[in-house]
């Protein structure tokens, strides 16, 4: 596609429930990445994919979460037993991750979660 | 590790006035450094970076910003500011290997007419 796409845009869910939000890299991109952005905060790294496998995972925050890319482009967040503090919107990012590294990440609008 | 501060949560200038809004960084080695722009309800956008070479950075809409190694910031400045310029800014740094950023907890610019 043309660029990052996030769905769904907005999910309400409840306290303990089961929630998977999906990301669509732009074509090509073989690094894809997760962050989440909490109300009057900046991004904060949660994981990073290079094709299929997760290569830094070190931002999950505990064992709830969880994320896979198993074909080496659209990825899967998955939160289990969600709490109200998971509230936040969850941004995903992809990179060409190929040939000289400028760094640059190319974001989607985000899935902002809701927890009550 | 790498970390970043941005200060000033809120920044507030007149149309027409210069913007500058302050990033600095912390990194244990040579850092990529960026500036995104997120428009409400919209993905982040990235506006410039520094890589490597010339430290005065040029990016879109107008905007700059200078690396400077000493003072360890990187600040982002816009001669004149419009009112389509008011979103929040984000800085962050990067390691030369590897993507992923470190962000800094953002700035929201106001622009008043």
């Amino acid at each position: 596609g043309a660029g990052v796409s996030q769905t769904p845009s907005n999910k309400v869910t409840e306290k303990g429930k089961y929630v998977e939000l999906r990301c669509d890299p732009i074509s090509g991109h073989t690094a894809l990445y997760w962050y989440r952005q909490s109300l009057g905060q900046g991004p904060e790294f949660l994981i990073y994919f290079q094709g299929t496998g997760a290569a830094d995972d070190s931002g999950l925050p505990n064992d709830r979460f969880f994320a896979v890319r198993p074909e080496g482009s659209v990825s899967t967040l998955k939160i289990q037993r969600t709490e109200r503090g998971d509230s936040a919107v969850y941004l995903c990012a992809s990179s060409s991750g190929t040939g000289r590294n400028t760094g640059e990440l190319f974001f989607g609008e985000g899935s902002r979660l809701t927890v009550l | 590790a790498q970390s970043v501060t941005q200060l000033g949560s809120h920044v507030s200038v007149s149309e027409g006035a210069l913007v500058l809004l302050r990033c600095n960084y912390s990194s244990s080695v040579p850092p990529y450094l960026f500036w995104y722009v997120q428009y409400p309800n919209q993905g982040l956008q990235l506006l410039l970076k520094y890589t490597t070479g010339a430290t005065l950075v040029k990016g879109i809409n107008g905007f700059e910003a200078e690396f400077k190694k000493s003072e360890t910031s990187f600040h982002l400045t816009k001669p004149s500011a419009h009112m389509s310029d008011a979103a929040e800014y984000f800085c962050a740094v990067g390691p030369r290997a590897g993507n992923m950023l470190t962000f800094g907890g953002g700035t929201r610019l106001m622009v008043k007419p």
